[in-house]
C-alpha cells in the first residue's frame, strides 16, 4: 500500500478556512485519494475522495497536484464541529472498489478555536 | 450515507471470559466486512476482512484463533474476542461496503475494558 505523509496535528479559527496537506509521492496510476475523518470516541467518516480531478461536495473540497504526488483537503468555514483526526488513504479502486481495504496512518489532527 | 451499527458500545469483562461484538448494516447489504482495533491516542489498525459466507482474512500479527470473526449474513458480522486478557482493552471498530459504493461506513465503536 502507499504511503502517505501528513502533519501531525493542525489549528485553525473557527469560520476561516482549512487547508489539510497530504503527500503521496509514490501513489500509483490506479490509486484514488480517500480522506475519513475521525471525531473524538468515534468511528470514522468518509469525506472526500479523487484520482486525478479537483472535487467537491456538501463538507469539503479535495485539491489534487497535477502530478498526483500531493493533495490538500479545503474545508471551506471551519466549525468546532470539525476538530477531529483526519486521514489521507490510497487505495486502489480499479478493482473491487469499496470492498478494498483501508489501511489508516497517523492522520493530522485539526484543533479550532472558537 | 448509510448506517452501521455496533452492539454493545461499551463492555467490561474479566480476564479469561469471552466477549461477542455485532456489526450490523442497516440499510444496505455488506458484501463486505472490516474489523478495525485503536488503542487510545494511535490510528485504527486493521485487524481483519470478511466476506459474506467466506472465511476472514486476518492481516499479519492478529491471531485468528483469539479473534474470531463470523460473516453469515449480508448485514450482520461478528467479532468474538475468545478469553480475554487486558492487554485487549480497546477501542473495536467495524466497516461495512457494498460493491455499488465507493465509500466505508463505518460503525459507532466498541469500547472493551477487560479486568
Amino acid at each position: 500500500d502507499a504511503k502517505t505523509t501528513q502533519p501531525n496535528s493542525m489549528e485553525s479559527n473557527e469560520e476561516e478556512p482549512v487547508h489539510l496537506p497530504c503527500n503521496h509521492s509514490t501513489i500509483s496510476g490506479t490509486d484514488y485519494i480517500h480522506w475519513y475523518r475521525q471525531l473524538p470516541s468515534q468511528g470514522p467518516e468518509y469525506v472526500i475522495h479523487g484520482l486525478t480531478s479537483n472535487v467537491n461536495n456538501r463538507m469539503a473540497s479535495l485539491a489534487i497536484a497535477e502530478d498526483r504526488k500531493s493533495s490538500t483537503l479545503i474545508l471551506h468555514r471551519a466549525t468546532l464541529r470539525d476538530a477531529a483526526v483526519y486521514y489521507c488513504i490510497l487505495r486502489d479502486d480499479y478493482k473491487g472498489g469499496a470492498t478494498n481495504k483501508l489501511i489508516f496512518g497517523t492522520g493530522t489532527l485539526l484543533a479550532v478555536q472558537p | 450515507g448509510a448506517v452501521v451499527s455496533q452492539h454493545p458500545s461499551r463492555v467490561i469483562c474479566k480476564s479469561g471470559t469471552s466477549v461477542k461484538i455485532e456489526c450490523r448494516s442497516l440499510d444496505f447489504q455488506a458484501t463486505t466486512m472490516f474489523w478495525y482495533r485503536q488503542f487510545p491516542k494511535q490510528s485504527l489498525m486493521l485487524m481483519a476482512t470478511s466476506n459474506e459466507g467466506s472465511k476472514a482474512t486476518y492481516e499479519q500479527g492478529v491471531e485468528k484463533d483469539k479473534f474470531l470473526i463470523n460473516h453469515a449474513s449480508l448485514t450482520l458480522s461478528t467479532l468474538t474476542v475468545t478469553s480475554a486478557h487486558p492487554e485487549d482493552s480497546s477501542f473495536y471498530i467495524c466497516s461495512a461496503s457494498g460493491t455499488t459504493t465507493y465509500e466505508q461506513y463505518f460503525g459507532p465503536g466498541t469500547r472493551l475494558t477487560v479486568t
